[in-house]
């Protein structure tokens, strides 16, 4: 079964720290896709990025960056110098890549506070 | 592109109503789209995979016969609560999958059943 984990439920930082929201992922496919979603007040979900199980590099874009370690099963999401627009819940998401009618599984979400 | 409408965005109804959700894909045809709800400081939990021109299948715990999932066309999905309770108030969100397999979500519905 597909199963993630975030193990943070809340994060407070003041502006401009740099902050890490983990997540652990389970699942018994070889194949499939990571994603990072933000949900800010509004509630619409802002997709951040997806990852291809084979592809390990690690990714940045901006104050945003992501380590995908396969051999711990974690896809861990970096913001640097952060901002109060950063506040917001985090998701992690899980999905087979094998085709369209794949589901995404979310994991319980991070709600990050990023206080002036 | 890819882009995905609900409609309504907010609805207000009395307890024992029956209410309809829609969810578009704009630009985009969809053989699969997805409905989840999301309770207040919750995850989204999958509700059901809907596919176009077959029965929806839900997930576990879902009751089928409460929400109603009507899939008719490559560009609509529908969600009905029918006899909506207290409940049931919730956000639920869809999702349709495009031709990439890029899972695209819509804007939500917030249901406030009274």
């Amino acid at each position: 079964a597909q199963k993630v984990t975030q193990a943070q439920t809340e994060i407070s930082v003041v502006e401009k720290e740099d902050v890490t929201l983990d997540c652990v992922y389970e699942t018994r496919d070889t194949t499939y896709y990571l994603f990072w979603y933000k949900q800010p007040p509004s509630g619409e979900l802002v997709f951040l990025i997806r990852r291809n199980s084979f592809d390990e590099q690690n990714e940045i874009s901006g104050r945003y960056s992501w380590n995908f370690q396969k051999s711990t099963s974690s896809f861990n999401f970096t913001i640097t110098a952060s901002q109060v627009v950063d506040s917001a819940v985090y998701f992690c998401a899980l999905s087979e890549a094998a085709s369209s009618a794949s589901k995404i599984i979310f994991g319980s979400g991070t709600r990050l506070s990023i206080r002036p | 592109g890819a882009v995905v409408s609900q409609h309504p965005s907010w609805v207000i109804c009395k307890s024992g109503t029956s209410v309809k959700i829609e969810c578009r894909s704009l630009d985009f045809q969809a053989t699969t789209m997805f409905w989840y709800r999301q309770f207040p400081k919750q995850s989204l939990m999958l509700m059901a995979t809907s596919n176009e021109g077959s029965k929806a299948t839900y997930e576990q715990g879902v009751e089928k016969d409460k929400f109603l999932i009507n899939h008719a066309s490559l560009t609509l999905s529908t969600l009905t609560v029918t006899s909506a309770h207290p409940e049931d108030s919730s956000f639920y969100i869809c999702s349709a999958t495009s031709l990439g397999g890029g899972k695209n979500f819509g804007p939500g519905t917030r249901l406030l059943v009274l």
